[in-house]
């Protein structure tokens, strides 16, 4: 089982609608999660950041975050073209010589105008 | 603040060829990473540092060094260059704020590398 994953999409919504992003990770030591967008061609840039249960509220962005269930999700509110991109799930996982990274594959988003 | 700076953007490399990938932050952070990003496999760390002086392996750290040359630079060295090293790699770095509260990593602009 892969640490963190994601679907790969591609997940095709309509301009105005919701988008839902879903990511499950194994590690329950996983102590904070992150939600990064990447344009084709360029580098991830941080979305947004959780690391108590609940939800997490950034303009149209919402992080919501399960650790019973192992569970991080993403949603998109009045999804606009230029939110078409990669977004990639990445939880920070203590280890003995620090802190990881562990990214999950990245869901490809279209906004459909 | 240039942020995370990378050189070269792009280059090839006939196999066995040895080079340098460069890395360079101004926002004074300890810890500094480097990916490599292949479709479908997302990103995957080759090496850490968490320290000047420290580095540690990651996930796929098989056919490349490091060195962390001083707080501001980090370098991946491919010594016999393979085809399967062909692939996007990033420079990343980030502040330590402790175990509890979480910390974001910037990303360099990449370095697309093709091994023929």
């Amino acid at each position: 089982q892969k640490e963190v994953e994601q679907n790969s999409g591609p997940l095709s919504v309509p301009e105005g609608a919701i988008a839902s992003l879903n990511c499950t990770y194994s590690d329950r030591g996983s102590q904070s999660f992150f939600w990064y967008r990447q344009y084709s061609g360029k580098s991830p840039e941080l979305i947004m950041f959780i690391y108590s249960n609940g939800d997490k509220e950034d303009g149209r962005f919402t992080a919501q975050l399960n650790k019973a269930s192992q569970y991080v999700s993403l949603l998109i509110r009045d999804s606009q073209p230029s939110d078409s991109a990669t977004y990639l799930c990445a939880v920070n996982i203590p280890r003995s010589y620090g802190q990881n990274f562990v990214f999950g594959p990245g869901t490809r988003l279209s906004v459909l105008p | 603040n240039a942020g995370v700076t990378q050189t070269p953007k792009f280059q090839v490399l006939k196999t066995g060829q040895s080079m340098t990938l460069q890395c360079a932050q101004d926002m004074n952070h300890n810890s500094m990473y480097w990916y490599r990003q292949d479709p479908g496999m997302g990103l995957r760390l080759i090496y850490y540092s968490a320290s000047e002086g420290t580095t540690d392996k990651g996930e796929v750290p098989n056919g490349y060094n490091v060195s962390r040359l001083n707080k501001r630079e980090f370098s991946l060295r491919l010594e016999s260059a393979a085809p399967s090293q062909t692939s996007v790699y990033f420079c990343a770095s980030s502040e330590e704020r402790g175990m509890v509260v979480p910390y974001e990593q910037y990303f360099g602009p990449g370095t697309r590398l093709t091994v023929t």
